[in-house]
């Protein structure tokens, strides 16, 4: 166990809705990660927070957004739904200048399901 | 430049056999290489990493070898046990951006009794 929580653990959406995915870090930890995975592939980069702030960005679009809150947990915002964003969404913290650098802790991910 | 390469797909290994994996990348300002392993509905969970300071990184039966030159790294496992049979991934990244993991395609492994 990670310590790192996800909720929902599932959820069906249709094309052009919107989705809210919740994320609670490990205790200590101040930076959270997003991932997604699609069936059968490595995870990708989507975004990562930092005291509150988008730190850094990989190849999504606009409509793949975040917040962070003050107690370091996260949320990740996913608007106008295609079918192609049906993956498992992973969420991993870290303790940005820790001594062990570079290691993400993942929760167990919420499988987002669009029809 | 950002992609790291994953071989093979799968893999189907005999208990007490050694299991190897094979990636590759390209972008030379790669400085931190981890391995993940997954099991089914778990996310990815650190196995092993290794910086390219040294060729060969080993903690009990996971062993990295790493080839600057060639730009290639391995996971090697050794005695592979059933309760190793899960899916592996290697990631390249910058220490510097360390939160921004580039990952392999996966290799499902299955350790056979």
């Amino acid at each position: 166990e990670t310590g790192v929580t996800q909720s929902p653990t599932h959820l069906i959406k249709t094309r052009g809705q919107q989705v809210t995915l919740r994320c609670s870090s490990q205790s200590g930890h101040n930076t959270v990660s997003w991932y997604q995975q699609a069936l059968g592939q490595g995870p990708q980069f989507i975004f990562q927070y930092y005291r509150e702030e988008e730190n850094g960005r990989g190849n999504f679009p606009p409509r793949f957004s975040g917040l962070q809150f003050p107690n370091y947990s996260s949320e990740l915002n996913v608007n106008a739904l295609e079918l192609d964003d049906s993956a498992l969404y992973l969420c991993a913290s870290s303790l940005l200048g820790g001594g062990r650098s570079g290691e993400l802790f993942f929760g167990e991910g919420s499988r987002l399901t669009v029809l | 430049q950002q992609q790291v390469k994953q071989s093979p797909q799968s893999l189907i290994v005999q208990k007490g056999g050694i299991s190897i994996i094979n990636c590759a990348y390209e972008n030379t300002a790669f400085d931190y290489f981890p391995w993940y392993q997954q099991f089914p509905g778990k996310g990815p969970a650190l196995l092993i990493a290794i910086r390219p300071d040294v060729s060969e990184k080993k903690e009990g039966r996971f062993t990295i070898s790493f080839n600057k030159s060639a730009k290639q790294f391995s996971l090697h496992i050794m005695d592979s046990q059933p309760g190793d049979s899960a899916t592996y991934f290697c990631a390249a990244t910058r220490m510097d951006s360390s939160y921004k993991l580039i990952f392999g395609s996966g290799t499902r492994l299955l350790v056979r009794p």
